[in-house]
């Protein structure tokens, strides 16, 4: 089932841009990255998503390197509430009917 | 529009007893997922469920575990017989159509066996 790799752990400074980084070199031409928070065992919530193309919402921006085995999560302006476990997930468009979470990377937001 | 709705938040059984988890979508949102989480661990897929059908138990144990999600009323995930081995974290999810885009997660029920 694992199909994405991220680091255990990382801290971040308030205020700062926090770039969590994912690979995937496995992945499919018809599979998406999306990527998920957790904070403090709350459900989980849904942050952005993307094929091929950079995204940016008001969360976050995510960035594919162009032959897709990678992508980073930037958060622009890391607050406290940012700490959480991130989830990196690939899942095809119409695959399976699960997101696989695996253990995901615990970003410290530190003021 | 509220949430995903679980309830309880948390629930303490017994061994041998019988634990029932609901789960109210958001309002328009036919598709439910159900998901466990153990101590320190990432979420795991046990169910997926639209109205009157479930389309994809793949992660369900094959006994003691079971779940409905009926015209009417909430999903609900019924454990059996509880061991100690149940206990975690369990969230749904739902969703308009079978796109997790638009899926919300609820704030999970917190089981214990004790």
């Amino acid at each position: 089932d694992a199909k994405t790799t991220q680091p255990t752990s990382m801290d971040c400074a308030e205020g700062r841009a926090a770039n969590l980084p994912c690979n995937h070199s496995t992945i499919s031409g018809n599979e998406y990255v999306y990527w998920y928070r957790q904070i403090h065992s709350q459900g989980p919530q849904y942050i952005i998503h993307g094929l091929k193309n950079n995204e940016t919402n008001e969360m976050a921006s995510l960035i594919i390197t162009e032959d897709r085995k990678s992508s980073t999560l930037i958060l622009p302006h890391a607050t406290l509430r940012d700490t959480a476990v991130y989830y990196c997930i690939v899942r095809g468009e119409t695959g399976a009917n699960n997101l696989f979470f695996g253990t995901g990377t615990r970003l410290t937001v530190i003021p | 529009n509220a949430g995903v709705m679980q309830n309880p938040r948390h629930l303490v059984r017994r061994r041998g007893q019988e634990a029932r988890l609901r789960c109210s979508p958001m309002k328009g949102h036919s598709h439910v997922y159900w998901y466990r989480q153990l101590p320190e661990e990432g979420l795991k897929f046990m169910v997926y469920l639209q109205k009157e059908n479930i389309i994809d138990e793949s992660g369900m144990p094959k006994e003691r575990f079971s779940a409905e999600f009926p015209k009417e009323g909430p999903s609900i995930l019924r454990i059996q017989q509880v061991v100690r081995g149940d206990s975690a974290a369990y969230f749904c999810a739902s969703s308009p159509d079978r796109d997790y885009t638009e899926a919300f997660f609820g704030q999970g029920t917190r089981l214990t066996v004790v």
